[in-house]
């Protein structure tokens, strides 16, 4: 069982470039969400789906976008990439039910020089 | 709305030091509580879960008890290690399930030989 996977690991972008940070969960979970970690801080809410072809603003959704076409598929877009968007962002899923572990994929370190 | 407030970090133990990291939460009905942990250069992972009142989760030796009268679910550990080193974040689920997880802005420990 691979959990939540995110690819890539890592990536340097210049300003004004885009790029789609991928994430896959095999456990048939209805729930997906993706967050930012900036150094030495918390977690912030970009963007999350309760299923296929729902998706909804989280704390911090400037800057970016999401689809969500399949159940085990939720990329995330930057476009017009910008400094303040250098992080670590974490791809997460759940099941649904409020007794449910969400599970966290590995991160993906993202720089924007 | 709801909330998870954690003890300000960073915590800095001796090994073999009893450990606290202070978690209160404010929520409507009964949420379930959740406590995550971040070792250095990794995304979340679940370290124990209470779903009712009273309940005790543990694992690894570490133990929290939602206590509903408090509003907390402080984490313990009798005796820690230099790999419990990490930040650990504390977290509610509502009881409708289909809302994001609440975080705290987490706890950062260092455990010292």
């Amino acid at each position: 069982n691979a959990g939540v996977t995110q690819t890539p690991k890592f990536r340097i972008l210049k300003i004004g470039q885009s790029m789609t940070l991928q994430c896959t969960q095999d456990m048939n979970h209805n729930y997906m969400y993706w967050y930012r970690q900036d150094p030495g801080m918390g977690l912030k809410l970009i963007y999350y789906s309760v299923g296929a072809g729902i998706t909804d603003k989280g704390e911090v959704p400037n800057g970016y976008n999401v689809s969500r076409s399949t159940t085990e598929d939720f990329p995330l877009r930057l476009e017009l990439a910008a400094p303040s968007q250098t992080s670590v962002y974490f791809c997460a899923s759940r099941r649904g039910e409020d007794t449910d572990t969400q599970y966290f994929g590995p991160g993906t370190r993202l720089t924007v020089l | 709305g709801n909330s998870v407030t954690q003890m300000e970090g960073p915590v800095t133990l001796s090994e073999e030091a009893f450990l606290t990291i202070n978690c209160t939460y404010t929520a409507t009905g009964y949420p379930s509580l959740f406590w995550y942990v971040q070792y250095p250069g990794e995304g979340l992972q679940l370290l124990l879960k209470a779903t009712k009142a009273d309940d005790k989760g543990s694992n690894k030796g570490f133990e929290a008890t939602y206590r509903k009268e408090t509003t907390s679910f402080h984490l313990e550990k009798g005796s820690v290690q230099v790999s419990d080193s990490a930040v650990y974040f504390c977290a509610l689920s509502e009881v409708q399930g289909n809302t994001p997880l609440v975080f705290g802005k987490g706890t950062r420990l260092s455990v010292i030989a």
